[in-house]
């Protein structure tokens, strides 16, 4: 079955470093994609990013990129030079198999940008 | 692009009334668009997926009869919660599915609304 495991409940980074949030997926299908959400507080899911299983780079969005390593099924975020706005929760989640568009989400991680 | 809007932003009603949400893709057609129920402090739960001009297909555990869903346009889902009771109070949120490209490469990116809260009195 297919699954999105997000292993760090909350994380802490200082103003303007970066910091990487870990997302391990399990699929047997070879075409898939891969999404990255912030939710602030507000409660808007905000798309960040996208990574598809055929493409050979790492998806990157401004200060945001993925980086993708199909062996060890992970696509972890990375965002760079963090600010006091990205202090969000942040889901990554899974197009499921099958032709429904349906998403499989992690948990989440809540992440708090200190000053 | 890809705005997704959802309306009302929040509603409070008496118990035993029903409450409609509104999902509107304002710049694309979207012929799928979602429904999820997120409680505090917890990811998002799929209460079901909408296709436009046909029936929504719900999820395990979701009663249809009191979440209805229409989605009478490319533009428009809306949720009815008929009958709602304090434990339907909860932060409702719709996406509309936006797909680029061609399969293996296509995307199917849910764009999300802004998301409603339902107080239940």
């Amino acid at each position: 079955a297919q699954k999105i495991t997000q292993t760090q409940p909350g994380m802490f980074v200082q103003e303007k470093e970066a910091v990487t949030l870990d997302c391990t997926y399990d699929t047997s299908d070879q075409s898939y994609g891969l999404f990255w959400y912030k939710q602030p507080s507000s409660g808007e899911m905000i798309f960040l990013i996208y990574q598809g299983s055929y493409d050979e780079q790492n998806a990157t969005e401004g200060r945001y990129s993925l980086n993708f390593q199909k062996a060890r099924k992970s696509a972890n975020l990375v965002i760079s030079a963090s600010q006091l706005g990205d202090s969000a929760m942040y889901f990554c989640a899974m197009r499921e198999k099958g032709g429904t568009y349906k998403y499989i989400f992690g948990t989440g991680t809540r992440l708090k940008v200190l000053a | 692009g890809a705005v997704v809007s959802q309306h009302p932003s929040w509603v409070i009603c008496k118990s035993g009334t029903s409450v409609k949400i509104e999902c509107r893709s304002l710049d694309f057609q979207a012929t799928t668009m979602f429904w999820y129920r997120q409680f505090p402090k917890q990811s998002l739960m799929l209460m079901a997926t909408s296709n436009e001009g046909s029936k929504a297909t719900y999820e395990q555990g979701v009663e249809k009869d009191k979440f209805l869903i229409n989605h009478a346009s490319l533009t428009l889902s809306t949720l009815t919660v008929t009958s709602a009771h304090p434990e339907d109070s909860s932060f409702y949120i719709c996406s509309a599915r936006l797909g680029t490209g061609d399969f293996p490469r296509s995307t199917d990116t849910q764009y999300f609304g802004p998301g409603t809260r339902l107080t239940v009195l």
